[in-house]
C-alpha cells in the first residue's frame, strides 16, 4: 500500500498564480485532511472531507478551495497564491473521524508533505 | 487563548538523560482525545500516542512513558536515556468531540552526543 501520496514535494509560486496540491490515499478511508504547518509552528486545519461529495472548513480556509468526488482523492487548490500561503502542507486520512476510534492502528495517515513558497 | 500550550519551546540534553516534554490542554467537552506526535528533521509526522479523556492510565513503551492527570489538564511526555535519534520536534495535540482539532506549537528536543 502506498498509503497517502502528495503531489507536489516543492513548488515555486509566484504571487497571484494558482495551483492544486494533489492528494490522494489507497486504504479506502473516508476522513481526509488538509493542514499547513507555518515555520516553527504546529499544524493548522484548512479543510476536511467525511466523505466523497461533503467537505467542511477547518480553522484556516481562506484562501483555499477542496473537492472531493471520490473517495481516494483530496485535492487542495489555492487560486490566488498569496506570500502567508508559504507553508508545508499535509494531506491525511484517517479510517473514523480524526482516527479517535482506529484501535491499534494510526489515528490519522499523513502524506510526506508539499513544501510551497510564494514569492 | 491556547486550547493546546506547549510552553517549552526548545530543550537540549546530554545522550542518556531523561527528558519530559510538558503538554498542557484547554477544553469544557468530557469526551476529547489527545495525541503525541513526533516530526523529525525529515519531516514526516510520526504517531506516537493516542488517549481518550476516559482513561487516565499511563502509558509506558519502550524508552517512552506518558503521564495523563485530567485534574491538572496535562499530558506529559517522557523519554529516559534520551538518544540522539530522539532528537525532533515534538507535537501534543486535542481533539474535542466536536471535531475541533488543535496542535500544540510543539516543543524541540536535541539530543546532544
Amino acid at each position: 500500500n502506498a498509503g497517502v501520496t502528495q503531489t507536489p514535494k516543492f513548488r515555486i509560486l509566484k504571487i497571484g498564480q494558482s495551483m492544486t496540491l494533489q492528494c490522494t490515499q489507497d486504504m479506502n478511508h473516508n476522513y481526509m485532511y488538509w493542514y499547513r504547518q507555518d515555520p516553527g509552528m504546529g499544524l493548522k486545519l484548512i479543510y476536511y472531507s467525511v466523505g466523497a461529495g461533503i467537505t467542511d472548513k477547518g480553522e484556516v480556509p481562506n484562501g483555499y478551495n477542496v473537492s472531493r468526488s471520490t473517495t481516494e482523492d483530496f485535492p487542495l487548490r489555492l487560486e490566488l497564491a498569496a506570500p502567508s500561503q508559504t507553508s508545508v502542507y499535509f494531506c491525511a486520512s484517517s479510517l473514523t473521524p480524526w482516527g479517535t476510534s482506529d484501535r491499534g492502528h494510526q489515528p490519522q495517515h499523513f502524506g510526506d508533505g508539499t513544501r510551497l513558497s510564494i514569492l | 487563548a491556547q486550547k493546546v500550550t506547549q510552553a517549552q519551546t526548545e530543550i537540549s540534553v546530554v545522550e542518556k538523560e531523561d527528558v519530559t516534554l510538558d503538554c498542557v490542554y484547554e477544553t469544557r467537552d468530557t469526551t476529547y482525545y489527545l495525541f503525541w506526535y513526533k516530526q523529525p528533521p525529515s519531516g514526516e509526522l510520526v504517531f506516537l500516542i493516542r488517549r481518550n479523556s476516559f482513561d487516565e492510565q499511563n502509558e509506558i513503551s519502550g524508552r517512552y512513558s506518558w503521564n495523563f492527570q485530567k485534574s491538572t489538564s496535562s499530558f506529559n511526555f517522557t523519554i529516559t536515556a534520551s538518544q540522539v535519534v530522539d532528537s525532533a520536534v515534538y507535537f501534543c495535540a486535542l481533539i474535542e468531540s466536536g471535531n475541533q482539532f488543535y496542535f500544540g506549537t510543539g516543543t524541540s528536543l536535541t539530543v546532544i552526543p
